[in-house]
């Protein structure tokens, strides 16, 4: 799987949208750009993914750049519960064995009131 | 919808003493099913993963097995707990690709 590189920290004002980078240089054609978020002593929680396109859900927006070396993912308007460590995550999901998951130090947001 | 649960939410164990956590997963069939640990401060750690009842595959060498006696129930045992077994235990599942993360059990061996 592809190395991701996330800023170890941001801050937020609430209410506000929140702009998380990831860097991926590496990524192969078929490897996905997949972000998850983990709040304090909860199980990681699944946002949003995609392959070239750019995706939204209830949650977020994923944008990915043309070359797909980079993507940003967009929280539209922060809540003080999306104070969570945020991971951005590249592999391929084909079998099981392949499915494992690996999250690097992710990006650790701190919305303020 | 689908829904995992994982229990129990907290342990406190001794060192030596026997383990098992349970995991159950509702609203799928035949999921991928997984094991994993976050020790404190750390990343996660795949420890089992399956893909059917009876399927069970290792990722990591320890004291601890896993097992799937049924479609959508998976549990992580050991019969004597070590001190380094402590950690934050995650249970996902996944059919398509993306998995979806239990609540989690804590774990501390004293």
């Amino acid at each position: 799987d592809a190395k991701t590189t996330q800023p170890p920290s941001m801050d937020c004002a609430e209410g506000r949208a929140a702009n998380l980078p990831c860097n991926h240089s590496t990524i192969s054609g078929n490897e996905y750009v997949y972000w998850y978020r983990q709040i304090h002593s909860q199980g990681p929680q699944y946002i949003i993914h995609g392959l070239k396109n750019n995706e939204t859900n209830e949650m977020a927006s994923l944008i990915i750049t043309e070359d797909r070396k980079s993507s940003t993912l967009i929280l539209p308007h922060a809540t003080l519960r999306d104070t969570a460590v945020y991971y951005c995550i590249v592999r391929v999901a084909i079998k099981a064995a392949d499915n494992k998951l690996t999250f690097g130090g992710g990006t650790r947001v701190l919305v303020k009131p | 919808s689908q829904t995992i649960h994982q229990w129990p939410a907290t342990l406190v164990q001794p060192v030596g003493s026997p383990l098992s956590l349970e995991c159950t997963v509702e609203g799928t069939s035949n999921p991928n099913l997984y094991w994993y640990r976050q020790a404190a401060g750390r990343g996660l750690q795949l420890l089992f993963y399956s893909v059917g009842i009876g399927q069970i595959s290792s990722e990591v060498p320890q004291n601890l097995s896993a097992s799937r006696p049924q479609d959508r129930q998976f549990i992580l045992s050991s019969k004597k707990l070590l001190l380094s077994d402590s950690g934050f235990y995650l249970c996902a599942w996944s059919n398509r690709g993306t998995q979806y993360f239990g609540p989690g059990t804590r774990l501390l061996v004293l």
